[in-house]
């Protein structure tokens, strides 16, 4: 079975700022993986996915991340951020073991300070 | 009307009360989801419906009981439930087996309020 383990719980950082959240993720086979964003009071949006193809995937809102496959890692990034990133952000595997289900990280709430 | 439609957004009710929350996708998905997300708690998948046929069920307690009556469609009943059980109650879909996308959609939920 697959699991995904979000590294940051919180994450402040002021505007303008650049930021990353980090995301690793165990699977034994090839993985599909995912960022999701929270705005309060919100479902969950897709900001980006990695399928196959170029490991570097660029997203919505200015956002990127970048598959490493030795390092079993998928970290979110955005160079420049605005008070409206302010949400949790939410990194997500799935695989064929597990006939596809998304499997969620705990999630980083990023705070973004004026 | 696109994407996934969950009412009502807000809901409070007693403990002795039963009420029903909805959920409508407009995607041509066959895969439906009930998620649960409690304050500092990771998201708790409750349920999951393939072309209409519950699939999984995470040990809910029975006072949740989902409805899937068409692949667009999820109900979730609840009845006598407890203050632990308020949250936000997430839906989603996503396109089923046999698809190369396996991303899903989720609705805005429905903060449900126990007292």
């Amino acid at each position: 079975a697959q699991s995904v383990t979000q590294l940051d719980s919180q994450v402040p950082v002021f505007e303008e700022a650049p930021v990353e959240l980090r995301c690793n993720y165990s699977s034994s086979v090839s993985v599909y993986l995912f960022w999701y964003v929270q705005y309060p009071n919100q479902g969950l949006q897709l900001l980006l996915k990695y399928l196959s193809g170029s490991t570097l995937v660029k997203g919505i809102n200015g956002f990127e991340a970048e598959f490493n496959k030795s390092q079993t890692s998928f970290h979110l990034r955005k160079p420049s951020v605005h008070i409206s990133d302010t949400a949790e952000y939410f990194c997500a595997v799935s695989d064929s073991t597990n006939d596809y289900k998304l499997s969620f990280g705990a999630g980083t709430t990023v705070t973004v300070r004026a | 009307e696109t994407g996934v439609t969950q009412t009502p957004r807000h809901l409070v009710m007693g403990m002795t009360n039963k009420k029903s929350l909805k959920c409508e996708q407009h995607l041509g998905h066959n895969a439906m989801y009930w998620y649960k997300q409690s304050a500092k708690k990771p998201l708790e998948l409750m349920f999951v419906y393939n072309f209409k046929e519950q699939t999984e069920n995470n040990s809910v307690p029975s006072r949740f009981s989902p409805e899937c009556p068409n692949s667009s469609h999820l109900f979730l009943h609840l009845h006598t439930l407890q203050p632990e059980d308020s949250a936000l109650y997430l839906c989603a879909s996503s396109p089923g087996r046999g698809d190369g996308d396996y991303g899903y959609t989720f609705g805005s939920g429905t903060r449900l309020t126990v007292v």
